[in-house]
Parts: C-alpha cells; sequence; structure tokens
C-alpha cells in the first residue's frame, strides 16, 4: 500500500518561498509508470492541481503558477518537493501530494499540509 | 486550461438514488475521474476511466459518461456519502484539470 506525506513549514511569510517535501513509503518513484503530483485546496475552496515530476525529473504544472513552481525529486530518498516562490495570501492553502495513476487519475494521497501565508 | 463544471449543491433522500454530473468540452475527448471528500480528510479516489472503481469502494457508486457530460451515480445513499464530490480530467495539453465540487447532502 503506497503511502504519502507532506511535511515543511506551515507558516510563510508574504513575499517568501514555499518549501514542502512528500515521503513515498510502500512504492518506490525509481519504478517509474506514475506521475507524482501535488495539488492545493485554498480554505473554502476546490482541488487546484500544480504539478507533476516523474522519476526522472520531468515535470509539467499549471500555467498559471509555472513562473513560481519548481517541482524536483530525490530518488535516493524517494521523496519529491515543491517550492512556490513569491507567495501571497493567495497562496494560504492545504497542500497535497498524490500519486497519479495509469491514466491521470490520483489514486494515492497524502493526508494533506496547511500552509498559511501570513506576516 | 479547460474547465470543468459541477452544481455547487445536490440533496438526496436517504436509500434513493442521486447523479452528480460534471461538464465540459475536454471530456469528449479524456474520462472523467470522481474522487469524494470529507471535512478535514485528504479526497479520495471512487471511480476512474469507462469503468474502474478501486478496491473497497462500495458498489453504489458508478460513473458514466456521455458526450461532454461525466456523471457519477450514486445508488441507494447512504448517510456516509454526505460529502464534498469532485470531478477530474485533462486537457489536450495534459494539464489536469478538476471541477469546482458538488456538495452531496444526504436527508
Amino acid at each position: 500500500q503506497v503511502q504519502l506525506q507532506e511535511s515543511g513549514p506551515g507558516l510563510v511569510k508574504p513575499s517568501q518561498t514555499l518549501s514542502l517535501t512528500c515521503s513515498v513509503s510502500g512504492g518506490s518513484i525509481s519504478s517509474g509508470g506514475n506521475y507524482w503530483t501535488w495539488i492545493r485546496q485554498q480554505p473554502g475552496k476546490g482541488l487546484e492541481w500544480i504539478g507533476y515530476i516523474d522519476y526522472s525529473g520531468s515535470t509539467y504544472s499549471h500555467p498559471s503558477l509555472r513562473s513560481r513552481v519548481f517541482i524536483s525529486v530525490d530518488t535516493s530518498k524517494n521523496q519529491f518537493s515543491l517550492t512556490l516562490t513569491s507567495v501571497t495570501a493567495a497562496d494560504t492553502a492545504v497542500y497535497y501530494c498524490a500519486r497519479e495513476g495509469d491514466t491521470w487519475y490520483f489514486d494515492y494521497w497524502g493526508q494533506g499540509a496547511l500552509v498559511t501565508v501570513s506576516s | 486550461s479547460s474547465e470543468l463544471t459541477q452544481d455547487p449543491a445536490v440533496s438526496v433522500a436517504l436509500g434513493q438514488t442521486v447523479w452528480i454530473t460534471c461538464q465540459g468540452d475536454t471530456l469528449n475527448n479524456y474520462y472523467a475521474s470522481w474522487y469524494q471528500q470529507k471535512p478535514g480528510q485528504a479526497p479520495m479516489l471512487i471511480f476512474h476511466d469507462k469503468n474502474s472503481r478501486p478496491s473497497g469502494i462500495p458498489d453504489r457508486f458508478t460513473g458514466s459518461s456521455s458526450g461532454d457530460t461525466a456523471s457519477l451515480t450514486i445508488t441507494g445513499a447512504q448517510a456516509e456519502d454526505e460529502a464534498d464530490y469532485y470531478c477530474q480530467s485533462r486537457d489536450n495539453l495534459g494539464h489536469r484539470v478538476f471541477g469546482g465540487g458538488t456538495k452531496l447532502t444526504v436527508l
């Protein structure tokens, strides 16, 4: 059973950088065949796809966030990470990491990490 | 990127059948997936592709699709089915997209 767990600071100041890491257990990122994804949910709002990375480091992200998003992978630690620069209050959200299955569905999710942007 | 449109709220009497719909041009080309989210919890995949239900998901949840509309049918809704439901798919550029979500109330 694949399990994912987000970790990182819960509070980030405006204009600074948000960094989160997703630790994967029960499955190996380097085995290939999946995309490893970040999704967020602003308070009281719906789900927003941020982007994904594969085992080789190939990434793809939402066009509205692309200039601020960097997603990386560390296969030796079986982790992948999200960096979001120049954050504002609008980036306050629960951030989920997830595994994408064969056809663009998300079959395993982390429990979510609330990140608040505030001074 | 493409949009997926869902009704914000739907209600159903206990034990009855309810349809939750998702509309978007991209659904003419790509299947929708469906997620259930209860308060304070991560979303959970409940249906995907043409006819796939993850292990452990009750068979009262069924997905279907016709043209630009995908539907999630809950046959014999239970009290524990009260939750937010999201559809999700992809567009021609490879972006993954979510619907705005439907809040289901079981009366």
